[in-house]
């Protein structure tokens, strides 16, 4: 299958900084990729999808100032926590999907937990 | 609008065993497809399964298999011959609307 990695795979950082986490696809082209949260025991909640070279669609709710999500090639999309506060650590995690019909298979990333002090 | 739901939070099974994970779903779109994924401590997602709306037959994957009832909108997912490695948590997902919209997952333990 598929190969996507996402770095780092933890960070901790002060409350007030900004996290940039990086999602690549490793041995295909990723038209579109797709960010979750995932709080412990809960389920994944998406929070945006973005396509190579147009702006991410954000899910209802989610701070699109606060998330910035970038997707700048085929193989790169990047979510920035800017000012990150307690309530922002979670579990984030990345899929990709390549193809007219991106939805029907994604690869996922192992994740990356962000603990903000 | 779709909604997944999976309504049993955990579950213990003992090794060797076969147990049945819930998942009933709702969606208006009379194309969709159901995947199951299992997520272990590590937090990887790892695919299991899919079933597509219009598949005539259930699914199946080794020792997972898809019980896919489309009158009662039902997608349980069968783990045979339970192993200790199988303990984690599964959720159910549907495919929708160029988007994933997952269950709230089910914790299962696996006892030797």
């Amino acid at each position: 299958g598929a190969v996507v990695s996402q770095h780092p795979s933890r960070v901790i950082c002060k409350s007030g900084t900004s996290v940039k986490i990086e999602c690549r696809s490793l041995d295909f082209q990723a038209t579109t990729m797709f960010w979750y949260r995932q709080f412990p025991k809960q389920s994944l909640m998406l929070m945006a999808t973005s396509n190579e070279g147009s702006k991410a669609t954000y899910e209802q709710g989610v701070e699109k100032d606060k998330f910035l999500i970038n997707h700048a090639s085929l193989t790169l999309s990047t979510l920035t926590v800017t000012s990150a506060h307690p309530e922002d650590s979670s579990f984030y995690i990345c899929s990709a999907g390549s193809g007219a019909f991106s939805y029907n298979e994604q690869f996922f990333g192992p994740g990356t937990r962000l603990t903000v002090l | 609008a779709q909604k997944i739901t999976q309504t049993q939070p955990g579950m213990f099974v003992q090794e060797k065993e076969a147990v049945t994970l819930d998942c009933t779903y709702d969606t208006s779109d009379p194309s969709y497809g159901l995947f199951w994924y299992k997520q272990p401590s590590s937090g990887e997602m790892i695919f299991l399964i899919y079933q597509g709306s219009y598949d005539q037959q259930n699914a199946t994957e080794g020792r997972y298999s898809l019980n896919f009832q489309k009158a009662r909108k039902s997608a349980n997912l069968v783990i045979s011959a339970s192993q200790l490695g199988d303990s984690a948590m599964y959720f159910c997902a549907m495919r929708g609307d160029y988007k994933l919209s997952f269950g709230a997952g089910t914790t299962v333990t696996v006892r030797a």
